[in-house]
């Protein structure tokens, strides 16, 4: 079946400094990607939609320049979140949309700690 | 009101109950999903559903699009099934993005 490789799926980062979080789709390509955040006992919060290719299209309230997103090609979508702070702890994920259909591949997650 | 509705929010159930989720939803979709989502924080997309009803193992789901609502069975349940499991929609337009439930926090007990 379809995967999607994400990576780290914990990190522990340093206030102010950058963290890179990759998806990977393993065995189909991945015309979209999309980024979610997830706080605590809550449901999943959409930041962003990557296009293989274009540039990202950011959900209202969400930072672009904070949250770099790069989907160079159809297996690899990157989130950067620049500059980190403790707020921006938090649990993100990824999903991808199996081209020409409407399934999607769920992500491990990455559970971002800011200290 | 949110456009996705599931409920309960809440549930536990002893082990070989049959249990039964359920999610209104009030947009234009073009295929309704169920997730799951163990503590670790993966999600896995249980199933895929424009219409009907579609089983795997003990999992069932059915949707009624006059109705606008979707229903996901578990029969038999185990401990292992203790996740949170969630509904979501694809919308009618191009973006394919989901909405989602808030998630059904599902326990079951030995």
């Amino acid at each position: 079946g379809a995967v999607v490789s994400q990576h780290p799926s914990r990190v522990i980062c340093k206030s102010g400094t950058s963290v890179k979080i990759e998806c990977r789709s393993l065995d189909f390509q991945a015309t979209t990607m999309f980024w979610y955040r997830q706080f605590p006992k809550q449901s999943l919060m959409l930041m962003a939609t990557s296009n293989e290719g274009s540039k990202a299209t950011y959900e209202q309230g969400v930072e672009k320049d904070k949250f770099l997103i790069n989907h160079a090609s159809l297996t690899l979508s990157t989130l950067t979140v620049t500059s980190a702070h403790p707020e921006d702890s938090s649990f993100y994920i990824c999903s991808a949309l199996w081209a020409g259909t409407y399934g999607y591949t769920f992500g491990s997650g990455t559970r971002l700690t800011v200290v | 009101k949110n456009e996705v509705e599931q409920s309960p929010q809440n549930l536990t159930a002893q082990e070989g109950e049959f249990i039964t989720i359920n999610c209104s939803y009030s947009v234009g979709i073009s295929a309704l999903h169920w997730l799951q989502q163990h503590p670790g924080g993966g999600i896995v997309s249980l199933f895929m559903l424009s219409s009907g009803k579609k089983k795997h193992g003990r999992l069932i789901a059915t949707i009624n699009i006059q109705e606008k609502h979707s229903s996901l069975h578990i029969t038999a349940s185990h401990p292992r099934d203790s996740a949170v499991y969630i509904c979501a929609a694809t919308n009618s337009g191009s973006a394919r993005q989901l909405t989602f439930g808030s998630g059904t926090q599902l326990t079951v007990l030995p």
